[in-house]
């Protein structure tokens, strides 16, 4: 059974860091492509990055380009991403994704999210 | 960037009484290894969103076959043949043809 357990969400100030993980489980991570989705409280779902399955490739939306990173251990099963100089507009449930061996774009499974909040 | 269109945006049903949420791209969602990256998600009160539907119309393992998704090019819908109460909840269209992938705004399918 596939299995996806995000942690590292909390409360940070304005302008700091964090950096979720995304455990991974009942599949062999290093053969798919991951995602991170977003929801921001009371909203819609938002793409975030995805990352191919050896990390030669990261995928971001504009918005956040420069400021999150995604990467990934495959010799842990685990998927991150670094989110840096943060602001109020990024407190969301994030979400890891589980995607197809060949592409991004399926997110066939998903965790169960951790919180962000970004606040003084 | 593609922009998804869903409507409509509210969505009461009666149990047992079919329902249709419309979901429409601003670019065609065919990709160039002939697939079309059209997935559609339910979101229970509360839950993690669950994928339903990929490539257009293949109904997910564990998916009841009330729910079927149709269509091509930039039109694509979900449908519904016999709401049940565990059917509440947001769906969302979302393509993941183009970069970047982008969402539909949600549909709330609720109870009259």
């Amino acid at each position: 059974e596939v299995q996806l357990v995000e942690s590292g969400g909390g409360l940070v100030q304005p302008g700091g860091s964090l950096r979720l993980s995304c455990a991974a489980s009942g599949f062999t991570f290093s053969n798919y492509w991951m995602t991170w989705v977003r929801q921001a409280p009371g909203k819609g779902l938002e793409w975030v990055a995805s990352i191919k399955r050896d990390g030669s490739e990261q995928y971001y939306v504009d918005s956040m380009k420069g400021r999150f990173t995604i990467s990934r251990d495959n010799a842990r099963n685990s998927l991150y991403l670094q989110m840096n100089n943060l602001r109020a507009e990024d407190t969301a449930m994030y979400y890891c994704a589980k995607e197809e061996e060949a592409a991004a774009g399926l997110l066939d499974n998903w965790g169960q999210g951790t919180l962000v909040t970004v606040s003084s | 960037d593609v922009v998804m269109t869903q409507s409509p945006l509210s969505l009461p049903v009666t149990l047992g009484q079919p329902a249709s949420i419309s979901c429409r791209s601003s670019r065609s969602l065919v990709y160039i290894d002939g697939k079309t990256y059209l997935n559609w998600f339910q979101q229970r009160p509360g839950q993690s969103p669950r994928r339903l539907i990929y490539y257009v119309s293949n109904r997910d393992s564990g998916v009841p076959d009330r729910f079927s998704g149709s269509g091509s090019g930039t039109d694509f819908t979900l449908e519904i043949s016999r709401v049940e109460a565990e059917d509440i909840g947001v769906y969302y269209c979302m393509q993941g043809t183009h970069w970047p992938l982008t969402f539909g705004g949600g549909t709330k399918v609720e109870i009259k």
